[in-house]
């Protein structure tokens, strides 16, 4: 089984602090995506990675950034978060391009205060 | 972005009806169509995908393709209370998939 985990399930942080977070999976999937969730609105691509140290913006990357050091882990940078950014995150992983279905980690309820 | 459109929902369905999700989207070249399942709380899980026009049967699952009408359903048959959930349309472009906001299920006993 695809195994995706994500480094908390729940944070709560500070307007202005530096946040992290962190995903990793355990099957050599190629390509790793970032979502944010929030009611009504569906899930929202914030960046994809198709490769170490390659990295695309999806719909909505302001405010973030990304890190690929290894294949087998993928970092959200939120660099000076704000309350709007308040939401739930998903990380997700494909295999490669050619099997697109997505898995994902458990999810971190990030709140900004 | 490239727009998937959901019936808004939610949706009440007796135990052992049929529920009928429907799904449209812009971009006429989308390839690969998934349907997600969300329970409260957690993260989706992929419960089908169709590459091709027509019916594809899984269980009490069936995903319906017309890509002539842009056009992707789920029906559930025999709607059990575990049923009761959030589902998701996606669709492929390129690397990535766009989602749609979700039709939310409720299964009464």
């Amino acid at each position: 089984d695809v195994k995706v985990t994500q480094s908390s399930r729940y944070l709560v942080k500070r307007t202005g602090e530096k946040v992290f977070l962190e995903c990793v999976q355990d099957m050599d999937h190629e390509n790793m995506f970032w979502y944010r969730q929030d009611p009504g609105l569906g899930l929202r691509l914030i960046y994809f990675s198709y490769d170490v140290k390659m990295k695309e913006k999806g719909d909505i990357p302001e405010g973030y950034s990304v890190s690929r050091e290894k294949k087998e882990r993928f970092s959200l940078i939120l660099e000076s978060a704000s309350t709007n950014q308040t939401s739930m995150y998903l990380c997700a992983s494909t295999l490669g391009s050619r099997v697109p279905e997505q898995y994902f980690g458990p999810g971190t309820r990030l709140t900004v205060t | 972005q490239k727009e998937v459109e959901q019936n808004s929902g939610p949706l009440s369905v007796p135990e052992g009806a049929i529920a009928s999700l429907n799904c449209t989207y812009s971009d006429r070249g989308s390839q690969s169509f998934f349907w997600y399942r969300q329970y409260s709380g957690k993260s989706p899980e992929l419960i089908m995908f169709i590459y091709s026009n027509g019916d594809k049967e899984d269980g009490r699952f069936t995903a319906q393709l017309n890509k002539a009408s842009q056009y992707v359903s789920l029906l559930i048959r025999d709607s059990q209370p575990s049923d009761s959930a959030t589902y998701l349309c996606a669709v492929k472009y390129d690397y990535k998939l766009s989602f749609g906001a979700g039709t939310t299920v409720t299964v009464r006993a």
